[in-house]
């Protein structure tokens, strides 16, 4: 099993430009999730499904999309980039909520908006 | 969101040295999951505690849940330079989907 894969590894955006940031977990889990880390903030969930063709919004959703067209991906759109949303961003799959067991992350993106 | 501390921010000490890091919050938490994350890669899930009180042995690393599970902490004993990294610790709330999680103690564990 490849496990959580991401790409890009890294991306360079400028001011207004948008992306999406690809994301894919062989393991059939139902849930997945997406989350930024800034250096001092931790990590923080910013959108996250609980199935194929439901989504939801977690604590940092402003400026991203997202859409489960299958159980398998799970990609991540900047919509219009700004330099806040210069980050590491993670993708992650459990097999159930992320409360009630393990998560498993990608080896994350990194995304430098100038 | 309930905060979960974590301390020290951050940690430098000697192979073979002990250390314990802290995670504490005003809040019960469901249960805590504790993680390790290497430059470069995602968290990789250490242990999930569960039960006020209990004690998980992974190895040299010792994990506590307070009684009234509102904090953790880690032990690592004799530690080595394969220890080094970031933990993370992350709390269940009762209710709801999401991890609260600590900004991190960075450990470094030179030869």
């Amino acid at each position: 099993n490849a496990g959580v894969t991401q790409t890009p590894k890294f991306q360079v955006l400028k001011t207004g430009q948008s992306m999406t940031l690809q994301c894919a977990q062989d393991m059939n889990h139902e849930y997945m999730s997406w989350y930024r880390q800034d250096p001092g903030m931790g990590l923080r969930l910013i959108h996250y499904s609980v199935g194929a063709g439901i989504t939801d919004q977690g604590e940092v959703p402003n400026g991203y999309n997202v859409s489960r067209s299958t159980t398998e991906d799970f990609p991540l759109r900047l919509l219009s980039a700004a330099p806040s949303q210069t980050s590491v961003y993670f993708c992650a799959s459990s097999y159930s909520t992320p409360s009630g067991g393990e998560q498993y992350f990608g080896p994350g993106t990194r995304l430098t908006v100038t | 969101t309930q905060l979960l501390e974590q301390s020290p921010q951050f940690l430098s000490i000697q192979e073979g040295e002990n250390l314990t890091v802290y995670c504490n919050s005003s809040s019960v938490f469901s249960s805590l999951q504790w993680y390790r994350q290497e430059p470069g890669e995602g968290p990789v899930l250490l242990v999930t505690v569960v039960t006020g009180g209990e004690v998980k042995k992974l190895k040299r690393l010792t994990f506590q849940f307070g009684d009234a599970r509102k904090d953790s902490s880690l032990h690592i004993t004799a530690a080595q330079p394969g220890d080094t990294g970031l933990y993370l610790c992350a709390g269940a709330p009762n209710s709801g989907y999401a991890l609260n999680f600590g900004k991190g103690t960075s450990l470094l564990v030179t030869p």
